[in-house]
């Protein structure tokens, strides 16, 4: 089965850029998409479309998709962009999640 | 905006039904696929099966042979059945508007979750 790959953990001091990656074989030849958790809340998307951001998400998150990596990158980051955050692929499950990243601004 | 407001049970014994129930307000219905999301307690996201407005269902090749999503057009609902339950299956569930385009999917909004613990 399909599988992404997520680093456990990244840490980011307030102000700086923040990049998550997400691995996968061939993701570049499918479209990614990545979600935001604060803790006890739903999962909301801020990337769709590999680079695309629903219009109520800041303009400092964005998304990129090549080869077998997809990225997600915040810029400028904010105490409030502490969560975890998970991609998302449509794979031959045929939906796959990543197994998350805890980010913290620190 | 849509809306997804969830709800079931959230305490099974093993051997029991998982069933829970999503209503969808303020969107067109007909025009998405609707999905079963849940999440083992501090675990990662797991997708269970799709529906749209049709019945036409996907499910999770690990999850299949206990599985059944069905659909309710006349209220804007849909609704999770899971057989046999576990410890394995105590979660949170989801409900999500699924978006498709091309060969690709995405999940928005999602439910507010319901915790299910399976335990005798």
């Amino acid at each position: 089965s399909y599988e992404l790959t997520q680093p456990p953990s990244v840490s980011v001091s307030p102000g700086q850029t923040a990049t998550i990656t997400c691995s996968g074989v061939d993701l570049g030849n499918k479209y990614a998409s990545w979600y935001q958790q604060k803790p006890g809340q739903s999962p909301v998307l801020v990337i769709y479309q590999d680079s695309q951001r629903p219009s109520d998400i800041p303009e400092r998150f964005s998304g990129s998709n090549s080869g077998n990596t997809a990225t997600l990158t915040i810029s400028g980051t904010q105490a409030m962009d502490e969560a975890d955050y998970y991609c998302q692929a449509w794979g031959s499950s045929p939906v796959v999640f990543g197994g998350g990243t805890k980010l913290t601004v620190l | 905006q849509v809306q997804l407001h969830q709800w079931g049970a959230g305490l099974l014994k093993p051997s029991e039904t998982l069933s829970l129930t999503c209503a969808v307000y303020g969107g067109p219905f007909s025009s998405y696929y609707w999905s079963w999301i849940r999440q083992s307690p501090g675990k990662g996201l797991e997708w269970i099966g799709e529906i749209n407005h049709s019945g036409t269902t996907n499910y999770s090749p690990s999850l299949k042979s206990r599985v059944t999503i069905s659909v309710d057009t006349s209220n804007n609902q849909f609704s999770l059945n899971l057989t046999s339950v576990t410890a394995a299956d105590t979660a949170v569930y989801y409900c999500a508007n699924a978006a498709k385009v091309g060969a690709t999917t995405w999940f928005d909004p999602w439910g507010q979750g319901t915790l299910v613990t399976v335990s005798s």
